[in-house]
Formats: C-alpha cells, structure tokens, sequence
C-alpha cells in the first residue's frame, strides 16, 4: 500500500462543474504540497499545507491533520485546468524528500 | 525570477554517447534535485545537491553523474545509458538547504530517448 494515496485516479468533467481530488495519507507529515502537471511535463506547485485551508482564484485546498486526509476542490472548472494533480508529503523523518501520490488525471471537457 | 530553466526540452541519444543535462536557477536557492519521472508515475528523487555539496544519491547507477559547479547550476551527465533511461528529468529547486518547510519549484524538463 502507498504511503499516500489518491482518489479519483481519472476524472473527465464538463466545464464549469466543482471537482473535488482526494489524498489520504499514512505517515506522519510536516507539510503536503499539491502540485500541477501539464501534459509538456513541468509540474506547479499550487500549494503547501500545514493545517487548515488555503485559497487561490479558483483552488482550495483543505487538510485534515487528525484524519490524515487533504481535498483539492477546483470551482467552475475549465478545459485549462486538464492535467495530472499530484499530492505530495514531506514526512517528519525525510528531510528533502517528497512522497508522492499516483496522480490523478483530469480532463475538463468543453 | 521565479523560474527554474532546463535544457534541452527534448534529447535523444544512443548506448555509446555522452550527453549532458543543464539546470539553472537565480532564485538563490540552495537546494537543488534531479528527478526521473516514467510515463504516468510520479517523480522518482535521484540526486539532492544541498549548499553545493551532495547531500542525497538515491543508489542511481553510476552512468548518471550530477554536478553542481556553482549555486545557481546542476548539471547530469549521461553515459552509457540504457534504452530503460528514456524519461523525463526533472530539475527543482528550493530555498534553504531542503528543510522540511520548503516548497520546491520545478524546471520544464527535459524528455529524453535512448536508443
């Protein structure tokens, strides 16, 4: 099982629907980072989470500490935002090292 | 400058040739990373040059070699390599030394083909 798992893998939307990404996680973390990838292949970092929420344009990200679990919610989504979202971990024992989620694939449909 | 360059965007190269991949930044980072990352997969942390110095090899074979002449450059020369290696590699960097509360900004890539 890995340390940290994603949910929806895929995931087609029509334009402007609310999507929601899922990330749970199973180790003990010190910040997760939710991280953007094109299909040319650079990756965006869209966030560093600690605790709580954080909001930016269209893009929240929560994080449940206790839970162990961190959501992704994008509103009024567009064919822009199709790419792969990936939620990364720094664990409190690796000190340079992301744990990566699978990816979840999204396609935003005209 | 917020932006992490890579080059080449694209390299194909056979078994026998060496090659070298560029990565720079002039954020004043002080950590800087090699990923390979295989299609569909995530990222997969190779090297970690912490204050110019090697502070991670993640046991990758000795036929990738990084370098890290000055803070703003890391370079990884490619020899020998296997038809297995094609990926993209990935270059990020971070501010401080790689602590734990550091975000990491990516380079584009480059795609690399061996044949």
């Amino acid at each position: 099982k890995n340390e940290v798992e994603q949910s929806p893998q895929n995931l087609t939307a029509q334009e402007g629907e609310f999507i929601t990404i899922n990330c749970s996680y199973s180790v003990g973390i010190s910040a997760l980072h939710w991280l953007q990838q094109h299909p040319g292949g650079g990756i965006v970092s869209l966030f560093m989470l600690s605790s709580g929420k954080k909001k930016h344009g269209r893009l929240i990200a929560t994080i449940n500490i206790q839970e162990k679990h961190s959501s992704l919610h994008i509103t009024a989504s567009h064919p822009r935002d199709s790419a792969v979202y990936i939620c990364a971990v720094r664990s409190l024992s690796g000190t340079y090292k992301y744990i990566f989620g699978t990816g979840t694939r999204l396609k935003v449909l005209a | 400058d917020t932006e992490v360059t890579q080059t080449p965007k694209h390299l194909v190269m056979g078994m026998t040739n060496k090659k070298s991949l560029k990565c720079e930044q002039h954020m004043g980072h002080r950590a800087m990373y090699w990923y390979k990352q295989k299609a569909k997969k995530p990222p997969e942390l190779m090297f970690v040059y912490s204050y110019e110095k090697l502070s991670i090899n993640e046991s990758v074979p000795s036929r990738f070699s990084p370098e890290c002449p000055n803070s703003s450059l890391l370079n990884l020369h490619l020899h020998a390599l296997q038809p297995e290696d094609s990926a993209l590699y990935l270059c990020a960097s971070s501010q401080g030394g790689g602590g734990v509360g550091e975000t990491q900004y990516f380079g584009p890539g480059t795609r690399l083909l061996v044949l």
